[in-house]
């Protein structure tokens, strides 16, 4: 079974600061792994994600995060918070393509990023 | 989020009454999704499809009835809900089968808020 674990259900850093939304994965295989954002009253937008190859990923808005496979995390990082980035964060992971079986993505419980001006 | 449409947007409904959820995307992919998304609970994926064939249904009650007549077209059919119904039902889609590569990410709708009385 896979898993995804979001251990902070809330962070809050000042405009301007570096930002970090942290999640963990459990999956057997070699990863893939996914950051999606939602704003209030829309719908899951696409991050970033990893499958292979360079460990720090870079996606949308200026976010970019670092797989660490021997600690089996995914951060999210950006290094200029912007208060515009305030919204709620989900990780999710799913295991590789083999060609049978199950390919549900898992989807963390999400963290809620609140920037302070 | 204009890839993938969902309609309507906001449902209220009693717990006789039929309805349907429809969600088109406009993405070219082969897989289509509903998900449930509960205040404080990780996305939970109700019923996948590839190539217009369920091809998994997570223990979801019958009185939700999926129907995809086309790999564009994605229906939730919505019948004797329970108030725990409520929540916002996203429907997401990708290209899959395939071994790595960006087709594998899904992309969200905006989501159908639902509630049931």
């Amino acid at each position: 079974a896979q898993s995804v674990a979001q251990p902070e259900d809330q962070v809050n850093v000042a405009e301007g600061n570096p930002l970090t939304v942290k999640c963990t994965y459990s999956v057997s295989g070699n990863p893939y792994l996914f950051w999606y954002v939602q704003y209030p009253n829309r719908g899951l937008q696409f991050l970033l994600k990893y499958i292979t190859g360079d460990n720090l990923v870079k996606g949308s808005y200026g976010f970019e995060a670092e797989f660490n496979k021997s600690q089996t995390s995914f951060h999210l990082k950006k290094p200029s918070a912007l208060v515009s980035d305030s919204a709620l964060y989900f990780c999710a992971v799913r295991r590789p393509y083999s060609g049978a079986g199950s390919y549900q993505l898992t989807f963390g419980k999400g963290t809620k990023l609140s920037v302070i001006p | 989020e204009t890839g993938v449409t969902q309609t309507p947007r906001h449902l209220v409904m009693g717990m006789t009454n039929k309805k349907s959820l429809k969600c088109e995307q406009h993405l070219g992919h082969n897989a289509m999704y509903w998900y449930k998304q509960s205040a404080k609970k990780p996305l939970e994926l109700m019923f996948v499809y590839n190539f217009k064939e369920q091809t998994e249904n997570n223990s979801v009650p019958s009185r939700f009835s999926p129907e995809c007549p086309n790999s564009s077209h994605l229906f939730l059919h919505l019948h004797t809900l329970q108030p725990e119904d409520s929540a916002l039902y996203l429907c997401a889609s990708s290209q899959d089968g395939e071994a790595g590569g960006p087709r594998e990410t899904q992309y969200f709708g905006p989501g159908t808020r639902l509630l049931v009385l």
